[in-house]
C-alpha cells in the first residue's frame, strides 16, 4: 500500500511570489485535505477536495487555492506569499464517508524570506 | 465552532513511567477523537482512535478514554520508551475535518 506523498519536502521564496506543492494521495482514498501547521502549534484545516471540488475549507483567504485531479492527487497554491504563510504544508488523504481517518503526508516545509 | 484544549504543553518522565496527556473539546456533536504522534521533521502518525460510542480503546501500551459528559478524552502511554519522546496531537472531528490541540511534548528519559 502506497502512502501519502508530498513534493517538495522543503522550498523558500520570497514575499509576493507564488508556490505550487504538490500531494498524491494513499492508494484507495479518493479525498484530500490540506492543513497548515505553524511552528508549536496543531495543524489547522484549509480545505478538503473530493471529486475533483472543494468540499469545505477553513478560515484561510482565497490567495489559498487547490485543485484534485482524475487520479485523487492534489495541489495546494498560494498566491501573494506573506511572511506568515511559512510553515509546515501537510497533505491527507481519506475515503469520503468515512468519519476522520486521515493518514498524512511528511509535508512541505515552505520557508518565505 | 468546535475548540479542542491539551494538557500539558510539555511532559518529561522516565524511561518506565506512565504518561498521561488530556484533552477537551467544545462541541457535543464530535464523535471521533484521534491521536497522532509527531517526530522531529516529521507528519503525524495516526497512533490510536475512538469513537463516541465507546468508552476506552486499548493498543498494546496505548489507550485512550472519553468521557462524553464532561467532554474530555485522555491519552494513557504505559511503560514508555525513550522512542516514545515526540509531539502528541489530539483532534475532534467537527464538519469533515479535524480540529486538532496544541500539542504535548513528551520527552522519555532514559
Amino acid at each position: 500500500e502506497t502512502g501519502v506523498t508530498q513534493s517538495p519536502t522543503h522550498l523558500i521564496k520570497t514575499r509576493g511570489q507564488q508556490v505550487t506543492l504538490r500531494c498524491s494521495s494513499q492508494s484507495g482514498h479518493n479525498t484530500v485535505s490540506w492543513y497548515q501547521q505553524a511552528l508549536g502549534q496543531g495543524p489547522q484545516f484549509i480545505f478538503q477536495y473530493y471529486r475533483e471540488e472543494e468540499n469545505g475549507r477553513g478560515n484561510f483567504p482565497p490567495r489559498f487555492s487547490g485543485l484534485q485531479f482524475p487520479n485523487y492527487s492534489s495541489e495546494l497554491n498560494v498566491n501573494a506569499l506573506e511572511l506568515d504563510d511559512s510553515a509546515l504544508y501537510l497533505c491527507a488523504s481519506s475515503f469520503q464517508g468515512s468519519t476522520g481517518e486521515l493518514f498524512f503526508g511528511e509535508g512541505s516545509r515552505l520557508t518565505v524570506l | 465552532g468546535e475548540n479542542v484544549e491539551q494538557h500539558p504543553s510539555t511532559l518529561s518522565v522516565q524511561e518506565g513511567d506512565s504518561a498521561v496527556i488530556k484533552c477537551t473539546y467544545s462541541d457535543s456533536a464530535s464523535n471521533y477523537f484521534p491521536w497522532y504522534k509527531q517526530e522531529l521533521g516529521k507528519g503525524p502518525q495516526l497512533i490510536i482512535d475512538i469513537r463516541s460510542n465507546v468508552g476506552e480503546k486499548k493498543d498494546q501500551r496505548i489507550a485512550v478514554t472519553l468521557n462524553k459528559t464532561a467532554k474530555h478524552f485522555s491519552l494513557h502511554i504505559t511503560e514508555t520508551q525513550p522512542e516514545d519522546s515526540a509531539v502528541y496531537f489530539c483532534a475532534a472531528w467537527e464538519g469533515g475535518k479535524l480540529i486538532f490541540g496544541q500539542g504535548t511534548e513528551l520527552s522519555v528519559k532514559p
